[in-house]
């Protein structure tokens, strides 16, 4: 089955630098990569997510990049502030539709220092 | 919308004893799954429903049992609980966009 790799474990930022997390994964068949933002006491939430047919994808401060040949996947975070600071989790599945069986990183403890 | 919503929050079962985590969403979506996380490890999937009246095992379904009671509803049973099952459970539905979790269940089996 799929394996998904997360590194770093734990990363401390100073707020107004940038944050990269960086996931590989072993199935070439993956097609869907989504990043989740989980914080304290709470369910993950989605925060971004890319498809196969793209390399990069942005949303304000947010970005992704997908490399498939070397089958690994980056969260990059702009101009961090303290409200970041959470665990952030990578993701990857096969399939289409809405049916989708995630494999998760064992996610990265995100402090951004003020 | 409420999204997706999970009863109870905290529940303290003993080794042996039985319970059902409820699961619910309003937004429509066909898909429903649960996980588990524990400490260190991402969330790995135990059961998931890719429609009504369809159920499939997911990563790690032993001693786990599931029900799509309808299209909102989708339950996780612990028939005899161990306490390698003390975790936090997370309910999840979702359509072509992603995954939608609810705010999750933490189990305690002593």
């Amino acid at each position: 089955g799929e394996n998904v790799e997360q590194h770093p474990s734990t990363l401390s930022v100073q707020e107004g630098d940038s944050a990269v997390i960086k996931c590989t994964y072993s199935d070439s068949a993956s097609n869907y990569f989504p990043w989740y933002k989980q914080e304290l006491g709470k369910g993950p939430q989605l925060i971004i997510d890319i498809r196969s047919n793209v390399g990069e994808k942005k949303d304000q401060r947010i970005a992704v990049t997908l490399n498939k040949t070397a089958k690994h996947f980056s969260l990059h975070i702009t101009e961090t502030q303290p409200e970041d600071s959470a665990v952030y989790f990578c993701a990857a599945s096969i399939g289409s539709g809405s049916a989708r069986q995630l494999t998760f990183g064992s996610g990265t403890q995100l402090t951004v220092l003020p | 919308n409420a999204g997706v919503t999970q009863t109870p929050k905290f529940q303290v079962l003993k080794t042996g004893q039985s319970m059902t985590l409820q699961c619910a969403q309003d937004m429509n979506h066909n898909s429903m799954y649960w996980y588990r996380q524990d400490p260190g490890m991402g969330l790995r999937l135990i059961y998931y429903s890719a429609s009504e009246g369809t159920t499939d095992k997911g990563e790690v379904p032993n001693g786990y049992n599931v029900s799509r009671l309808n299209k909102r509803e989708f339950s996780l049973r612990l028939e005899s609980a161990a306490p390698s099952q003390t975790s936090v459970y997370f309910c999840a539905s979702s359509d072509n966009a992603g995954h939608s979790f609810g705010p999750g269940t933490r189990l305690t089996v002593t």
